[in-house]
């Protein structure tokens, strides 16, 4: 089936702790990205791909890192995690070189919970 | 700075129609989104506005006035699956997506 998988759907981590959300795409889609969510806040974006071996940071990248070692998969890493953290995490992915709307296709979302 | 402005929530009853308005203020203009989101499901993409007017698609539509920065949903004959959050989605200058809050809309029998 088409579309983006995340994993853990789920997960609760202990503060200091490393912790990588995956996120897989099987559109072929060119340009890939991770997004925060808040309550009473829109989406913010943390780290995005244009492209396969490139990556660029977003509004809120401090104690985020990512890699783009090929156009399928994006994983989102946090070296230590800190109680602020605590969020939804949601991946997308475009298909940004085609001259379309690049529209942004979301994955179903990881709830993660720092303690 | 950037900023999306649309109502935190709204309440409408069934069969009848709702408008949720966006009014946006960014670096640059290339392109409106609307996205449904379903409580803890992921936004999934509803209309695309570029140019100025309303793109009509079903029972949705979408209406852009460039020069006011000024956009609205308007949902027709609303049924209770249409009960989510709408997020208004700006694509600035630099072709990043700069996102409100979105609007809870509750739909009453």
């Amino acid at each position: 089936i088409a579309g983006i998988t995340q994993a853990p759907t789920s997960q609760i981590l202990a503060a200091g702790r490393r912790m990588t959300l995956r996120c897989t795409q099987d559109m072929r889609h060119n340009a890939m990205y991770w997004y925060r969510q808040d309550l009473g806040l829109g989406l913010r974006l943390i780290h995005y791909s244009n492209t396969a071996g490139t990556t660029g940071k977003g509004e809120v990248p401090d104690g985020y890192s990512v890699s783009r070692a090929n156009t399928d998969d994006f994983p989102l890493t946090l070296a230590s995690a800190v109680p602020s953290q605590t969020s939804v995490y949601f991946c997308a992915s475009s298909d940004k070189a085609s001259g379309g709307t690049d529209t942004q296709y979301f994955g179903p979302g990881t709830r993660l919970t720092v303690l | 700075g950037q900023n999306i402005d649309q109502p935190t929530e709204m309440t409408a009853t069934e069969g009848a129609i709702v408008q949720i308005n966006c009014t946006y203020q960014t670096s640059g203009f290339n392109g409106l989104f609307w996205y449904q989101q379903h409580a803890g499901e992921a936004p999934t993409f509803l209309s695309y506005n570029v140019l100025d007017g309303l793109e009509e698609k079903g029972r949705f539509s979408s209406f852009l006035s460039r020069s006011k920065g000024y956009s609205y949903l308007l949902l027709k004959e609303l049924q209770m699956k249409d009960s989510a959050s709408y997020l208004c989605a700006v694509m600035d200058s630099n072709y990043q997506l700069i996102w409100g809050a979105g609007t809870k809309l509750i739909i009453k029998p």
